[in-house]
């Protein structure tokens, strides 16, 4: 069966440090992966995507997250996080169904808060 | 902005009523999709369009239904509200063309409230 896993529901991190998001992904084809942020009240805001080669792959605001085939996974990751950071963040995964169909499934998100 | 527009953002009505809501995809994108986002289901795929013609359907209530136009924007028409109904809809577009045939990008949203 197809799904995306994030196992942390809620994240408290200090403005500065250091921030990992975790994804895990259920899929039997070539995965296409992408992390959403979500402000309150606000829309979703592609952050960076997977497709291929590298599996480090760089995305906006500073983010970055690293695609590990073997252990279906796709962390989302930032080295300094910033009070703007404060959001809920989705890890999304595209099901593809031939020629021009398809659609992403979501994770049930990651609410990030941080701390002064 | 991701150029993708919705209307209207705040939709507050009846249970046994019915909505239509609006979306016009990003320039130059011809595939549109809808998404449902409550608390309890988290972010569902409804209904994805593609140049006018139904492509793929998810977890599409038969109270629910949607077009897409030939000037590419779509409608979501929900009908018979119910409490449950009550949710963040979201539209999104792509163009499944090129390396980036399935990044799909987000309207802000309506705000449907059943009372």
């Amino acid at each position: 069966a197809q799904s995306v896993t994030q196992p942390d529901i809620h994240i408290t991190v200090s403005e500065g440090a250091s921030l990992e998001l975790r994804c895990n992904y259920s899929y039997g084809a070539t995965p296409y992966l992408f992390w959403y942020v979500q402000s309150p009240g606000q829309g979703l805001q592609l952050l960076l995507k997977y497709f291929s080669g590298d599996t480090l792959v760089q995305g906006i605001k500073g983010f970055e997250a690293e695609f590990k085939r073997s252990q279906s996974s796709f962390n989302l990751r930032k080295p300094s996080v910033h009070w703007s950071d404060a959001a809920e963040y989705f890890c999304a995964l595209f099901i593809f169904r031939g020629g021009s169909q398809g659609n992403l499934i979501f994770g049930k998100g990651t609410k990030l808060s941080v701390k002064p | 902005d991701s150029g993708v527009t919705q209307t209207p953002k705040h939709l507050i009505t009846a249970t046994g009523q019915r909505v239509t809501l609006r979306c016009s995809p990003r320039s130059g994108d011809l595939s549109v999709y809808w998404y449902q986002q409550s608390l309890d289901q988290g972010l569902q795929f409804l209904i994805q369009y593609y140049n006018g013609e139904e492509r793929a359907k998810g977890n599409i209530l038969e109270r629910f239904s949607a077009q897409q136009f030939p000037d590419l924007h779509s409608e979501l028409n929900l009908s018979s509200l119910e409490l449950g109904d009550s949710a963040l809809y979201f539209c999104a577009s792509s163009n499944f063309t090129g390396t980036a045939r399935y990044e799909q990008y987000f309207g802000p949203g309506t705000r449907l409230t059943v009372t």
